[in-house]
């Protein structure tokens, strides 16, 4: 088990393009989050999923952004019409169990740079 | 509202020299605290939590439920405690972990 994979690593895109990001967590957990990251910040929830229900969604996220983890394994994150605003790390963690833990384990991060 | 403050962005000591990183929460009924860490070119990862009540690397933290912090202790740093340090609040009925903005820790020769 090589931990929690998320693919690509990198993404520069142009202004308006749309981007997906791929995260697989570790097997046999059920519990799935995004956060994003900017410069000098702490990660900032975005949402998460029991299996393939997505749980809870940050107000804080836009219409562009939306996420899915249709059998409850892999999971994407997708930004339509992207804008500058959206240059940042986002990273993906994963949770064996239920709810009653903090103890994520997070992959290495997909960082989008939007020109 | 939800609310972790790690109000120190850089604390920067010599090696050996005893280290206190502040986390002050503010948070709807009894939440799980956690330490992360994050070292340089590494993925974040758990440092410790406060129900286990263990020391990970020299650090403990003790929650103060009174003063509402959680902060991060170790006697002697070393050098490679350098790194990004973040608070995070977990609350079993949202399922949310919430990060503090991150303090870093640059231990010095």
């Amino acid at each position: 088990d090589t931990g929690v994979s998320q693919n690509p690593r990198h993404k520069i895109t142009k202004r308006g393009q749309n981007v997906t990001f791929r995260c697989d967590p570790i097997s046999e957990h059920n519990r799935l989050y995004w956060y994003r990251q900017t410069l000098g910040q702490g990660p900032e929830f975005l949402t998460y999923f029991q299996n393939e229900a997505q749980l809870e969604k940050s107000r804080l996220l836009s219409d562009r952004f939306s996420a899915e983890r249709p059998k409850g394994s892999f999971s994407t994150l997708e930004i339509q019409r992207t804008e500058q605003g959206d240059s940042a790390m986002y990273l993906c963690a994963s949770v064996r169990g239920g709810l009653d833990t903090g103890e994520l384990f997070f992959g290495e991060g997909s960082r989008l740079t939007v020109l | 509202a939800q609310r972790v403050t790690q109000p120190e962005k850089l604390l920067s000591v010599f090696k050996g020299a005893p280290v206190e990183l502040k986390c002050n929460y503010s948070y709807s009924g009894s939440p799980e605290l956690f330490w992360y860490v994050q070292y340089s070119r590494q993925r974040l990862q758990l440092l410790l939590r406060h129900i286990s009540r263990e020391s990970i690397k020299g650090f403990t933290a003790d929650l103060n439920k009174g003063e509402t912090s959680f902060h991060l202790k170790k006697p002697f740093a070393q050098e490679e405690d350098s790194a990004m340090y973040y608070c995070a609040p977990f609350s079993s009925n949202t399922g949310k972990l919430i990060f503090g903005q991150g303090t870093t820790l640059q231990v010095k020769p």
